[in-house]
């Protein structure tokens, strides 16, 4: 069984800031660990994924996720937020040879001027 | 067109309508998903695909009837919904709907009303 929680619901931040969103999971399997973004009237878009190997993950749009495997984390940064990042962000876990993918209840990003 | 696509965007309907919801995909994946995102509540896996074969059915009452004629196209057919079935639909395809580590590439949605 896998499931998602995401701290924080509704994360707001200065443009400039750094951009914390954070996520941790469970996982009875080694865990794929996922980042989407959804924009307004859009579906979600995927930033980064963690399959194996690297623990930092490199994703789109300047955001980047660490694996934590003994905190169960996969947090997303981003050092400086811009105003087009405001959207909402959802974490997802996936595992082994299951398509299926658990989500977090999402975080809605504003980014004020 | 490119990439996942979901017509219409926006739907409303009555109770006793019947309407379909419709998405094609131009990525030739071999995997295609149905999914209801409600507010305050996190994404709700309906039904997968895998190869024209549906492979989940996830417990999603039978006024939701999905179809899949093909790997590039699936539909959800709706008939005597309730209002709390108003929702975005959304829906999603990868490459292999056996491998866990695959993306899901997603529609826009439809956004679905039931009055």
């Amino acid at each position: 069984a896998q499931s998602v929680t995401q701290l924080g619901s509704h994360v707001s931040v200065s443009e400039g800031a750094l951009v914390l969103l954070r996520c941790n999971y469970s996982s009875s399997v080694p865990p794929y660990l996922f980042w989407y973004v959804q924009y307004p009237n859009q579906g979600l878009q995927l930033l980064l994924k963690y399959t194996t190997g690297a623990t930092l993950v490199k994703g789109i749009n300047g955001f980047e996720a660490e694996f934590k495997k003994s905190e169960t984390s996969f947090h997303l940064t981003k050092p400086s937020a811009h105003m087009s990042d405001a959207a909402e962000y959802f974490c997802a876990v996936g595992g082994g040879s299951n398509y299926k993918l658990t989500f977090g209840k999402g975080t809605l990003l504003t980014v004020n001027p | 067109e490119t990439g996942v696509t979901q017509t219409p965007r926006h739907l409303v309907m009555g109770m006793t309508n019947k309407k379909s919801l419709k998405c094609e995909q131009h990525l030739g994946h071999n995997a295609m998903y149905w999914y209801k995102q409600s507010a305050k509540k996190p994404l709700e896996l309906m039904f997968v695909y895998s190869l024209e074969e549906r492979v989940e059915n996830n417990s999603v009452p039978s006024r939701f009837s999905p179809e899949c004629p093909n790997s590039s196209h699936l539909f959800l057919h709706l008939h005597t919904l309730q209002p709390e079935d108003s929702a975005l639909y959304l829906c999603a395809s990868s490459q292999d709907g056996g491998a866990g580590a695959d993306t899901q590439y997603f529609g826009p949605g439809t956004r679905l009303t039931v009055l």
